[in-house]
């Protein structure tokens, strides 16, 4: 079985600043790591994921997140956030050959002009 | 990319009354659907995996009788929630995996119930 952990349940920061939000998973076997970001009132959009391969994956707007095998962490990262970068942002795991996904609580990303 | 879509995006019922809601693949087939529950402010709960042309899988503690899954065809999967009460109100997202995109969901955009 898998779990995921998001201990932040609400980060604000200053539009242009840094920003990461945190993902922690446990799990007995080997897995793919996903992030999501949702929008008030919208289904879930896939912002990234780690399949295999490269430990750092990126997205095309961007954010990027590394995968960390021993300290079993996703952590979502992005330089400069924006006012547009304002949502919900779910990190998610899933086993090998599975497409259940396991969700965290997920992360208010409040992004403060 | 692919899509999927719901039908409605919000609906609003009698307490006592049952409610359909859809879930399409648009450009693809999907044989596997899932169905989540989001309360306000919450992560996703997994509710079901539907399955077509057999019988959907339940996640522990969701009941059956109470939330009806069909998967008609190969683009459709249908989720009724029989007589509905206020505590059955909530944000349904359904996704579906695309073959051959490894472990790639997509998801709907949601129904909004409320159950008055």
């Amino acid at each position: 079985a898998q779990s995921v952990t998001q201990l932040d349940s609400q980060v604000p920061v200053f539009e242009e600043a840094p920003v990461e939000l945190r993902c922690n998973y446990s799990s007995s076997v080997s897995v793919y790591l996903f992030w999501y970001v949702q929008y008030p009132n919208q289904g879930l959009q896939l912002l990234l994921k780690y399949l295999s391969g490269s430990t750092l994956v990126e997205s095309i707007n961007g954010f990027e997140a590394e995968f960390n095998k021993s300290q079993t962490s996703f952590h979502l990262r992005k330089p400069s956030v924006h006012i547009s970068d304002t949502a919900e942002y779910f990190c998610a795991v899933s086993g090998l050959g599975s497409y259940k996904l396991i969700f965290g609580s997920g992360t208010r990303l409040l992004v403060r002009p | 990319g692919a899509v999927v879509s719901q039908h409605p995006s919000r609906v609003i019922c009698k307490s006592g009354t049952s409610v359909k809601i859809e879930c399409r693949s648009l450009d693809f087939q999907a044989t596997t659907m899932f169905w989540y529950r989001q309360f306000p402010k919450q992560s996703l709960m997994l509710m079901a995996t539907s399955n077509e042309g057999s019988k959907a899988t339940y996640e522990q503690g969701v009941e059956k009788d109470k939330f009806l899954i069909n998967h008609a065809s190969l683009t459709l999967s249908t989720l009724t929630v029989t007589s509905a009460h206020p505590e059955d109100s909530s944000f349904y997202i359904c996704s579906a995996p695309r073959g051959g995109l490894e472990n790639e969901q997509f998801f709907g955009p949601g129904t909004r119930l409320t159950v008055l």
